[in-house]
Formats: C-alpha cells, sequence, structure tokens
C-alpha cells in the first residue's frame, strides 16, 4: 500500500522569500508523484509530475520539486514566494492501483 | 475548453436525507473520480468510473454509490446521511485510465452540509 505523509500542517512566509514544502511517500516500487495546489473554493490544480528521469522536476508559476529516492521524498520549492501562492498544497503519490493517494495538505501563509 | 463542472455548489441537508452531486466530465475524458475532502484530512478516494462502469472503490460504506451515464457524466448518491458526511466532494476526470501517469483534472467542488 502506498502513503504520503506532509509533516508540516501549516508554513508562514514573507513575500518574497524561498519555500519548501515537505512531501515522504512510502511505496514499495517507482513512485509517480504529483503536486497539487488547492485555492480557496477551487478544485486542485496540478502544479508538477514526476515518474522517471531528471530528478528536478520544473512546473507552473515558477515551481519545482526534487525527487529523491534515498529519503524518500518529493518537497515542492520555490525561490520567491508571492502573495498569490497562499494556498492548500497537496503532494500525491500513485502506485498500482491508478487511484492517487493524497498527504493530507500543507496550507501556505504569505505574509506581506 | 471548459472544465470538469459539478453541481450544486452547496447542498443542505439534515441526517438521514438522501444526497446526489453531479459531475460533467471534460469533453473526450472517460474517467471520473469521486474524492472526499473533510477538514483536516486531505483528500479521501471514493469512487472511480470508466466508461459507465465501476473501476474502483475507496474504503466508504455502501450508503456512497455511484454511477456514470452514457455520456461520462456522473453523479454520487449519499443515502442516510451522517453528521461526518459534512465535506467538499471533488469530482475529478481524466484522458488515460490505468496509466500512472494520468492527469487528474479537478473540478470546484460540491460543498455538502449535514445538519
Amino acid at each position: 500500500a502506498q502513503s504520503v505523509t506532509q509533516p508540516d500542517i501549516h508554513i508562514t512566509v514573507s513575500e518574497g522569500a524561498s519555500l519548501e514544502l515537505r512531501c515522504n511517500y512510502s511505496y514499495g516500487a517507482t513512485p509517480y508523484l504529483f503536486w497539487y495546489v488547492q485555492s480557496p473554493g477551487q478544485g486542485l490544480q496540478l502544479l508538477l509530475k514526476y515518474f522517471s528521469g531528471d530528478t528536478l522536476v520544473q512546473g507552473i508559476k515558477g515551481f519545482e520539486a526534487e525527487f529523491k529516492r534515498s529519503q524518500s521524498s518529493f518537497n515542492l520549492r520555490k525561490p520567491s514566494v508571492h502573495w498569490s501562492d497562499a494556498a492548500e498544497y497537496f503532494c500525491a503519490v500513485v502506485g498500482g492501483s491508478y487511484i492517487p493517494t493524497f498527504g493530507r495538505g500543507t496550507s501556505l501563509i504569505v505574509h506581506p | 475548453e471548459a472544465g470538469v463542472t459539478q453541481s450544486p455548489t452547496h447542498l443542505i441537508k439534515t441526517r438521514g436525507q438522501h444526497a446526489t452531486l453531479r459531475c460533467s466530465p471534460i469533453s473526450g475524458h472517460t474517467s471520473v473520480y469521486w474524492y472526499q475532502q473533510a477538514l483536516g484530512l486531505g483528500l479521501q478516494f471514493l469512487l472511480w468510473y470508466d466508461e459507465g462502469e465501476e473501476r474502483n472503490r475507496g474504503n466508504f460504506p455502501p450508503r456512497f454509490s455511484g454511477r456514470q451515464f452514457p455520456n461520462y457524466s456522473s453523479e454520487l448518491n449519499v443515502n442516510a446521511l451522517e453528521l461526518e458526511d459534512s465535506a467538499l466532494y471533488l469530482c475529478a476526470s481524466s484522458l488515460r485510465p490505468g496509466d500512472r501517469n494520468n492527469e487528474q483534472f479537478f473540478g470546484p467542488g460540491t460543498r455538502l452540509t449535514v445538519l
């Protein structure tokens, strides 16, 4: 069975500061990994995904994530946060069932 | 191109009643997924339909059911509503079922409140 842990429920950063959101997964084989963002009142939007190849993945809105197999991690990063990045962020892993397992989410708060 | 749409936006019911939630996938998508997003619990997978058939089901009681119509739209039915069913119900659609690299596109959700 697969699982995802997002250890931080809330993260607060100042606008312009760098950001890293943590995601740890558990899956026996090569995982397919996704990061989604959910703005208030909206559904989820895919930021980026990893399934093979280069372990540093570029996504939309200036986000990137790095897959580290040795640490079972897929952390999301952004070098400079904008106020519009305030949202809920979800990490997900897809295993053999083809159904993603989502983490509980990390709420990003951006201070001016 | 229209995205995934869901109706109604909000739904208020009382305990014991029945709720029906609807979802229209992106044109050309054959798979529809339903998720429950309760406060603080992330997304919990409910049901997956593809080509009119139920393909997978999450760990929810049988009073959660659904169906997919010939036009690939779907409805989620919840019988005998309980207070803990209060949540945001998200629908997603996808183009390539059975592919782990499959991106799901989400609708805005239906907020169900059970009083």
